[in-house]
């Protein structure tokens, strides 16, 4: 079936640090990816997504890049902000499903 | 993301009581899906609806479990005689069309944080 695996967190970085999270999948056909942002308390937002094959998904200054050789959608900032401290979700969805499948989360804090 | 109101945001149950989770959807939307947090995990599908039809249930437990999306008012996910491993926060979701999944139009409310004691 299809799955989702995320870099195990949490992940601790100082304010204007480089951001990766690394996100892998497994899916059947073509799926579209997408990164969720969870605020404490809130639900899940989405930050970008990408439809197919090395579309690059962009918001907030964040950045991720549909690789189907390496089936990856790794999330990169190139300067964080203290306001970035979330939990941070990859997922998929394979077209015509009416579900997303998740990875577990990494959970980012960012230090001033 | 106040448009999908989800209440109440925390609820104690006993084990074997009964935990009634409601949703209201963004205003038009006719399409809601009921998500799963357990600790230290993603969110894991449960069960999409739209207006009084469960079209995919596919990721609910057989029993204790059920959900409704009647043609008037919330979007209600029960859970009877809860135990400790039903305690997790559970997300409602809602879109406009079918289609939205694969275009990320998914609007998610803020949860419900279920503690069973």
């Amino acid at each position: 079936g299809n799955s989702v695996t995320q870099m195990e967190g949490p992940v601790t970085l100082s304010e204007e640090a480089f951001l990766t999270i690394n996100c892998t999948y497994t899916a059947t056909g073509y799926p579209s990816l997408f990164w969720y942002v969870q605020y404490p308390g809130e639900g899940l937002q989405l930050l970008l997504k990408a439809t197919k094959a090395d579309d690059k998904g962009s918001n907030k200054g964040f950045e991720a890049t549909y690789r189907k050789e390496t089936t990856s959608f790794h999330l990169e900032k190139g300067s964080v902000q203290v306001s970035d401290s979330a939990v941070y979700f990859c997922a998929l969805s394979d077209q015509g499903a009416q579900k997303l499948v998740f990875g577990q989360g990494t959970r980012l804090t960012i230090n001033p | 993301n106040a448009d999908v109101m989800q209440n109440p945001r925390h609820l104690v149950r006993r084990r074997g009581q009964e935990a009634r989770l409601r949703c209201s959807p963004m205003k038009g939307h006719s399409h809601v899906y009921w998500y799963r947090q357990l600790p230290e995990e993603g969110l894991k599908f449960m069960v999409y609806l739209q207006k009084e039809n469960i079209i995919d249930e596919s990721g609910m437990p057989k029993e204790r479990f059920s959900a409704e999306f009647p043609k008037e008012g919330p979007s209600i996910l029960r859970i009877q005689q809860v135990v400790r491993g039903d305690s997790a926060a559970y997300f409602c979701a809602s879109s406009d069309t079918p289609g939205s999944t694969s275009r990320g139009s998914y609007t998610f409310g803020s949860g419900t944080r279920l503690t069973v004691v």
